[in-house]
């Protein structure tokens, strides 16, 4: 079955720590990762989107990691800031004619000053 | 600006009766999804469309009914026949390639 499981369910950090949250599944066939930004009562906004080729990307403060061979992904938050509270979610595409995205629970980050 | 654009944000509805949850996109995308996300679980597919005229049912259709006559536009009707349809409702668009899906911001929908 096709999943994707986050840890830790929530995470409470000081501003200026930095955090990693890690993100397995076992997806099959795989195209791409992609970690999301969700906002509480806000639609999820993209931080990066991996390929199976490519295993660490950044994006400012954000830097995801995918290693293929084991189906886990990190996404590293340095330096963190109180507007980086939020739930993240990792999002793993299948390929085939149902060009599925299949979602994780997400992990409830908040960063407290 | 493009975007993607759902309405309304806020959505207030008595048991037994039919709603339509708007979702309209400018991003000349191909597909538009439907999800529906609970607290504590992840997003839950309804319907998806990967081409005009055209749409499939996801993991949860039951109970929703879906559109695609133009391709901006995906609407989504939460029927009476929905047991328990008080959730946030979220629209995305994507092209038919690898690359990342947009959301709109949601619509709250609750049953009173």
């Amino acid at each position: 079955k096709n999943q994707v499981e986050q840890s830790p369910q929530s995470l409470i950090i000081l501003e200026g720590k930095n955090c990693t949250l890690q993100c397995n599944y076992t997806v099959s066939p795989f195209s791409n990762l992609r970690w999301y930004k969700q906002d509480t009562g806000r639609g999820p906004v993209s931080l990066t989107i991996m390929t199976f080729s490519e295993n660490t990307k950044s994006n400012g403060r954000y830097t995801a990691t995918l290693d293929a061979d084991t189906k886990q992904s990190s996404l590293h938050i340095t330096a963190s800031q109180l507007s980086d509270s939020a739930s993240y979610i990792c999002v793993v595409r299948s390929w085939g004619n149902t060009d599925k995205l299949i979602f994780g629970t997400g992990t409830r980050l908040q960063v407290f000053p | 600006d493009g975007g993607i654009t759902q309405s309304p944000k806020y959505l207030f509805r008595k048991e037994g009766q039919n709603v339509t949850l708007s979702c309209e996109q400018n991003l000349n995308h191909d597909a538009m999804y439907w999800y529906r996300q609970d607290p504590g679980q992840g997003l839950r597919l309804i319907y998806y469309s990967q081409i005009v005229n055209d749409f499939q049912k996801g993991d949860i259709a039951e109970g929703y009914s879906v559109s695609r006559e133009k391709k901006e536009s995906f609407p989504l009707t939460v029927t009476s026949a929905q047991k328990n349809p008080t959730a946030f409702y979220l629209c995305a668009s994507s092209n038919s390639e690898n690359t990342e899906a947009f959301f709109g911001q949601g619509t709250r929908l609750t049953v009173v």
